[in-house]
């Protein structure tokens, strides 16, 4: 099975500021890679998918980059709207797995 | 408006039953594959199954393989996923979830999840 792994687990940051978010697959999944945002709660939702694809509605200052066994989400400007769990996930085939997540929280 | 109603979540105990049920709505349900990932209290998401657009291929996390069915009825535009032999590590808000339209593998709509919770 492929094992996801973010750093950092936790996050604390202010809003305005830039902030990147570490993925890491144990074997090489190409671009095959998506990011989602989870608030309190509710159901995840997809920010950006084959690895740098911006989701449709979602706002311009989402970005992600990376190929093969290293990826990065990054938002370059936070805002209050943006403290959430985020999570990072492989569709290489079968068995489909997680990142650990990252919680984004106001310094 | 795509919109995924998730039910049937509720308490039963160990070793027994449980039917989840997802209504799909606002898109052609027939041409999606469509999946259910679940979150324990408290933890991250794990990818529990998918099913592709006839129902004729179904993929599980080894963890339900045995235990757990997933089916769909593209006539009621359903999804569901019939839990047996259910454990207490089984406890979750389960998701239903569509699968991309390039049938890639990410997710880009989600129903707002039900709990089941396995304790005796």
């Amino acid at each position: 099975d492929i094992q996801m792994t973010q750093s950092p687990s936790t996050l604390s940051a202010s809003v305005g500021d830039r902030v990147t978010i570490t993925c890491r697959a144990s074997q090489s999944i190409s671009s095959w890679l998506a990011w989602y945002q989870q608030k309190p709660g509710k159901a995840p939702s997809c920010l950006i998918y084959k690895a740098s694809t911006l989701e449709t509605g979602v706002p311009s200052r989402f970005s992600g980059s990376g190929s093969g066994t290293e990826f990065t989400l990054t938002i370059s400007s936070l805002q209050p709207d943006d403290f959430a769990t985020y999570y990072c996930q492989h569709y290489n085939g079968y068995p489909i797995t997680f990142g650990q997540g990252t919680r984004l929280q106001i310094k | 408006e795509v919109q995924l109603v998730d039910s049937g979540g509720d308490l039963a105990h160990p070793g027994g039953s449980l039917r989840l049920s997802c209504a799909a709505s606002g898109f052609t349900f027939s041409s999606y594959w469509m999946s259910w990932v679940r979150q324990a209290p408290g933890k991250g998401l794990e990818w529990v199954a998918n099913i592709n657009q006839d129902g004729s291929g179904k993929y599980y996390v080894d963890s339900v393989k045995g235990r757990f069915t997933i089916s769909r009825d593209n006539a009621k535009n359903s999804l569901y996923l019939q839990m047996n032999s259910l454990r207490a590590e089984d406890t979750a808000v389960y998701y239903c979830a569509r699968i991309d339209n390039s049938h890639s593998g990410w997710f880009d709509r989600w129903g707002q999840g039900t709990l089941v919770t396995v304790s005796s």
